[in-house]
């Protein structure tokens, strides 16, 4: 969807070394998460945002850190990257929660930590 | 602990039949959404649906709230239908089925 972008599309890391996911939206929603989706288990919410600078944890967000400062960029930091965080990151962007709002979902970065 | 179930986990058709994905969920939710993955791609959403059924060319979902239950129809599938298929439930948090891997074979 062209409303939502995530960077990098692909990356390779060491152990060890920082990384940062960014998303970006066009949409001026709200709301935004990183999600990270690995085999066997549904979409794991790490962190998300309800507004510039206002961020909470997910479920999984033990190694992670965020920072909202602008309304269109969500980076998603890992501060020294370990193997059990090579997965495939979503950005996701609402304009609320509830039921009668709808998520849009990035591309995905595939980060692979070796 | 999973609030949403899917059912099955992997699923091969022959082109043109007739497909259904299930899914359970165990919380209070005020909806319910159907999302497709295609390999390597993004998810798109589907459908968001809070009660009956909806129609979008050959894909019908249905819910129904007191057996807390859906399920994704396909009518006449093709081998572009091939896609993890992921049932997601929202009230104020979502979550997340582990998908239905759907291959159609020509």
């Amino acid at each position: 969807d062209a409303g939502i972008t995530q960077s990098p599309r692909h990356k390779v890391t060491e152990t060890g070394t920082p990384v940062t996911l960014r998303c970006h939206q066009t949409e001026n929603h709200r709301y935004m998460y990183w999600y990270r989706q690995d085999p066997g288990h549904g979409l794991r919410l790490i962190h998300y945002s309800y507004g510039v600078k206002d961020t909470d944890k997910g479920e999984v967000s033990d190694g992670y850190s965020v920072s909202r400062s602008k309304t269109e960029d969500f980076l998603l930091t890992l501060e020294s990257a370990t193997s059990s965080q090579t997965s495939v990151y979503f950005c996701a962007i609402s304009e609320g929660t509830g039921g009668s709002y709808g998520y849009t979902f990035g591309s995905g970065t595939r980060l692979t930590v070796v | 602990k999973n609030e949403v179930e899917q059912s099955p986990q992997n699923l091969t058709a022959q082109e043109g039949e007739f497909i259904t994905i299930n899914c359970s969920y165990s919380v209070g939710i005020s909806a319910l959404h159907w999302l497709q993955q295609h390999p390597g791609g993004g998810i798109v959403s589907l459908f968001m649906l809070s009660s009956g059924k909806k129609k979008h060319g050959r894909l019908i979902a249905t819910i129904n709230i007191q057996e807390k239950h859906s399920s994704l129809h396909i009518t006449a599938s093709h081998p572009r239908d091939s896609a993890v298929y992921i049932c997601a439930v929202t009230d104020n948090q979502f979550y997340f089925g582990t998908g239905t891997s759907l291959t159609v074979i020509p």
